[in-house]
């Protein structure tokens, strides 16, 4: 595609259920990564994929966290029995093989009710 | 502990007038910088880089970035200041042990009058 494009744009959940937010890079990306963005604590990183591995899961904040990629493409991340500090936009970005430049999707608004 | 300070929180100021953002990055070494800008509902869109070389860099919509080495700062500029650029602007540091995760600062809101 064009951009990065995450769905949903936005989703409000219940606290205790589980949420999956999906994140298709842009074509021909190897890298991409899961970012949050909250009012307390800024943006955060998570996790960055190369290919369908994940060699740096240090940004994952709980054990309720993971995230996988399927096929050199398609992330998944999926927050088990939410919390209401989940509540964020959920940023995704993509880049080239060996290069820095990073390619951001617009985000999934996530709100724990 | 490596940090990115954005010391405005929020900066107003008016249409056509010149505008400086500051950033200032604590590392050992030089790492990559980078100045990104997000719109209300919108992602975070790159305005420049600087890798190495030439310590003043262009960007799109009339930007441009220095980087002093001695002052570990990579301010934003921009000499004439439009109403479509009010959006909040990120500074960020790239230290290259995982290429491309970015460590960023807590931004600063820019509102822009006419």
């Amino acid at each position: 595609g064009a951009g990065v494009s995450q769905s949903p744009s936005n989703k409000v959940t219940e606290k205790g259920k589980d949420v999956e937010l999906r994140c298709d890079p842009i074509s021909g990306h190897t890298a991409l990564y899961w970012y949050r963005q909250s009012l307390g604590q800024g943006l955060e990183f998570l996790i960055y994929f190369q290919g369908n591995s994940a060699p740096d899961k240090s940004g994952l904040p709980s054990d309720r966290f993971s995230a996988e990629r399927t096929g050199g493409s398609v992330s998944t991340l999926t927050i088990q029995r939410t919390q209401q500090e989940d509540s964020a936009v959920y940023l995704c970005a993509s880049s080239p093989a060996g290069d820095t430049e990073a390619f951001f999707g617009q985000g999934t608004r996530l709100t724990v009710v | 502990a490596q940090s990115v300070t954005q010391p405005d929180i929020h900066i107003t100021v008016s249409e056509g007038a010149s505008l400086e953002l500051r950033c200032n990055y604590s590392y050992g070494a030089t790492p990559y910088l980078f100045w990104y800008v997000q719109s209300p509902g919108q992602g975070l869109q790159l305005l420049l880089k600087y890798f190495s070389g030439d310590t003043l860099v262009q960007g799109i919509k009339g930007f441009e970035a220095e980087f002093k080495r001695s002052q570990s700062s990579f301010n934003l500029r921009k000499p004439s200041v439009h109403w479509s650029d009010a959006a909040e602007y990120f500074c960020a540091v790239e230290r290259g042990a995982t290429l491309g995760r970015l460590y960023f600062g807590r931004g600063t809101q820019l509102t822009v009058w006419p």
